[in-house]
């Protein structure tokens, strides 16, 4: 299947720091979206992104659909200890229905 | 909200018993997924349906078939489960948006420990 290059692998932050994370993909992708996933848990949809360029919030979260739609990104602002998780992004492709995954991010946030 | 609800957090089972995960979706949605996550391995995706009794496979369908008699449910089966099919299972339902957007939405997961 199709390969998501998602970066870092996991942060360690302290607490009101604001963290960066993205994907990358070989292919072009028509949809972007981006998940949580708290321990135990399936993912939660955060931000869902449709054109190139596109750049949308979600409270603390902004997320960004790459110019060449290759890529993605993921900011976080002022971190808190409840935005401790795996994040994870996923890619459609213009034409199929499935989704690929990234492999994620899982995010520390120190008190 | 979308509502995609599996039917179990937590199983143990024993080996070469036959495994029914079930999955739920109240958003009339055509499309579902099963997936599987390990650690280091992200979501691997197993079986997917595009209607009622349509089925594909995905990227690991050994060991594992699918039911899909009413559209909003979606049905795992481990024929005889084994060691290695421990993990973390996640159903999923898409929803069209627009001509060519889809948003997908996960379960809660089923932790499935066979022993």
């Amino acid at each position: 299947g199709q390969q998501l290059n998602q970066s870092p692998q996991s942060m360690f932050i302290q607490e009101g720091e604001d963290v960066s994370m993205n994907c990358t993909s070989s292919s072009i992708f028509n949809t972007w979206l981006w998940y949580k996933q708290d321990p135990g848990e399936g993912p939660v949809l955060l931000i869902a992104l449709y054109k190139a360029g596109e750049l949308t919030s979600n409270g603390r979260l902004t997320a960004q659909f790459g110019i060449t739609r290759k890529d993605s990104f993921l900011n976080i602002s002022a971190s808190i200890p409840s935005d401790v998780g795996i994040y994870f992004c996923a890619g459609q492709l213009r034409t199929g229905n499935q989704f690929y995954f990234g492999t994620g991010t899982s995010l520390t946030v120190i008190p | 909200d979308v509502k995609v609800t599996q039917s179990s957090r937590y199983l143990v089972k024993r080996t070469g018993e036959k495994v029914f995960l079930e999955c739920v979706q109240d958003m009339d949605h055509e499309n579902m997924f099963w997936y599987r996550q390990d650690p280091g391995l992200g979501l691997r995706l197993i079986y997917f349906s595009y209607d009622v009794k349509m089925k594909e496979k995905g990227d690991i369908p050994e060991g594992y078939s699918v039911s899909r008699e009413k559209k909003e449910r979606f049905s795992l089966i481990l024929e005889s489960a084994s060691t290695n099919q421990t993990s973390m299972y996640l159903c999923a339902s898409m929803v069209r948006v627009g001509s060519w957007n889809t948003e997908a939405f996960f379960g809660q997961g089923t932790r499935l420990t066979v022993v």
